[in-house]
């Protein structure tokens, strides 16, 4: 089964909510990266919080290893953060292990 | 800011043709990966390097050769391409195992 899976699958909000990603795996964590992909276009990173809680303007990450989960807290929404937003876990492997995402669509 | 440049943007291939692509990376990272995202595979590996002259196995490498000539380069070799290789392709840098991962822009493959 996916090691990684992310919730919810998509997710509509209006301009200035407030939205929550999870991100929970299966297997052993060495390291917790967040990124961000807008449709047809790269991945940007956003994260990289193997564990405890990090800040980047309106954007938190906070990973807890001993409940095999991450969440990403984006607050007051703009329309500019719709895209598809992607964790990925460093297993005992030492290789990349991303969940399929969560599309987020920002209405004005 | 790091710098990972993939090329070709977008390719079109024939069936049973040989496909080059080429990544750059200007970060003197030591790894460099090879992945192709699908829609409801996500983003998969297929090769990956640990510095210049190494290469390993990704969890879908068949069909695939890479190539890492040097610390800059890493190429990803379709020797006969299929039509089950259209994909885009993403070339990433690092400078650690489990590092963070820095995404070029892209290679969209069709083989017709």
């Amino acid at each position: 089964g996916q090691q990684v899976q992310q919730s919810p699958a998509s997710l509509v909000l209006q301009e200035g909510e407030n939205a929550e990603l999870q991100c929970n795996f299966s297997t052993s964590l060495n390291s917790m990266q967040w990124f961000y992909q807008r449709p047809g276009g790269s991945l940007v990173s956003l994260f990289y919080n193997p564990s405890g809680t990090k800040h980047s303007g309106r954007l938190t990450s906070t990973t807890v290893i001993k409940e095999r989960r991450s969440s990403l807290h984006i607050s007051s929404s703009q329309t500019t953060d719709s895209g598809t937003y992607l964790c990925a876990l460093t297993g005992n492997t030492g290789k990349l292990i991303f969940g399929l995402g969560t599309t987020l669509q920002v209405q004005p | 800011e790091a710098a990972v440049t993939q090329s070709p943007r977008n390719k079109v291939a024939v069936t049973g043709g040989k496909v080059t692509l080429s990544c750059n990376q200007t970060n003197n990272h030591n790894n460099m990966y090879w992945y192709r995202q699908d829609t409801g595979h996500g983003l998969r590996l297929i090769h990956y390097s640990y510095g210049a002259g190494s290469t390993e196995k990704g969890d879908i490498p068949d069909g695939y050769k890479a190539s890492r000539p040097s610390q800059e380069n890493f190429s990803l070799i379709l020797e006969l391409a299929t039509p089950s290789q259209t994909s885009v392709y993403f070339c990433a840098s690092g400078d650690a195992r489990g590092g963070r991962l820095f995404f070029g822009h892209g290679t969209k493959l069709s083989v017709l």
